[in-house]
């Protein structure tokens, strides 16, 4: 089926590490996008990309890194100078001149 | 800079009620809303979404309207049931953003009762 997969489901960090969240999709969406959801808060635009090998800071980027490398692939890096990390990720992804956007399953980040 | 806001936070109600989500947004030079549903734990799944075109919506239960002039959009779903429950945010898009540029409200908790 097409869709959009999230790894690892559950990530606990050390202080001081760097940690990578996977976001993979196979509906051949141009855009793909990160965002951060917080207990009981909506979610924030991290990073979003709408073509390979190039991205775009969304409103809360700092201390994140991303690639786009492939079409089908867009990884998040949490590095150490988010001082903040333990939340909700969430990948998704849209094709140009559609509306409709797609929801992986989501990463859990806990800082330990 | 829009925001979008949801009242109430969280809402219980018996089964087979009727109810009413609420959704506002400042800036009304939106082009279109989206409702979506999340279950604990798990990604979102779009609902419904109007253009600004539009004055509303319909999926089965689910009515959505929406409401420019006033920055409001309401979900209506009919005959609530206990697979209802989950947390339903409204988004509207980012000023200049790409179309998954979306500024989300925190959400309304949904609870049906058996």
């Amino acid at each position: 089926d097409g869709g959009i997969t999230q790894s690892p489901k559950y990530l606990f960090r050390k202080e001081g590490q760097n940690v990578t969240l996977s976001c993979e999709q196979n509906l051949n969406h141009d855009a793909m996008y990160w965002y951060r959801q917080d207990p009981g808060q909506g979610l924030r635009l991290i990073y979003y990309s709408q073509i390979v090998n190039d991205f775009q800071k969304g409103d809360i980027a700092e201390g994140y890194s991303v690639s786009r490398e492939k079409k089908e692939s867009f990884p998040l890096t949490v590095t150490s100078a988010q001082k903040n990390p333990t939340a909700f990720y969430l990948c998704a992804s849209t094709q140009d001149n559609s509306n409709t956007i797609y929801f992986g399953e989501g990463s859990w980040l806990t800082v330990v | 800079k829009q925001e979008v806001t949801q009242i109430p936070a969280a809402l219980s109600v018996p089964e087979g009620e009727n109810l009413v989500l609420n959704c506002s947004f400042t800036d009304s030079a939106i082009y279109n809303l989206q409702w979506f549903r999340q279950d604990p734990g798990k990604g979102l799944t779009s609902l419904l979404l109007i253009q600004s075109s539009q004055r509303e919506q319909t999926s089965g239960r689910l009515n959505a309207s929406l409401d420019k002039s006033s920055g409001r959009s309401t979900l209506y779903i009919a005959a609530s049931q206990p697979g209802d429950s989950a947390t339903y945010l409204c988004a509207v898009p980012a000023y200049g953003g790409s179309q998954g540029n979306l500024i989300f409200g925190k959400g309304t908790k949904l609870s049906v009762k058996p």
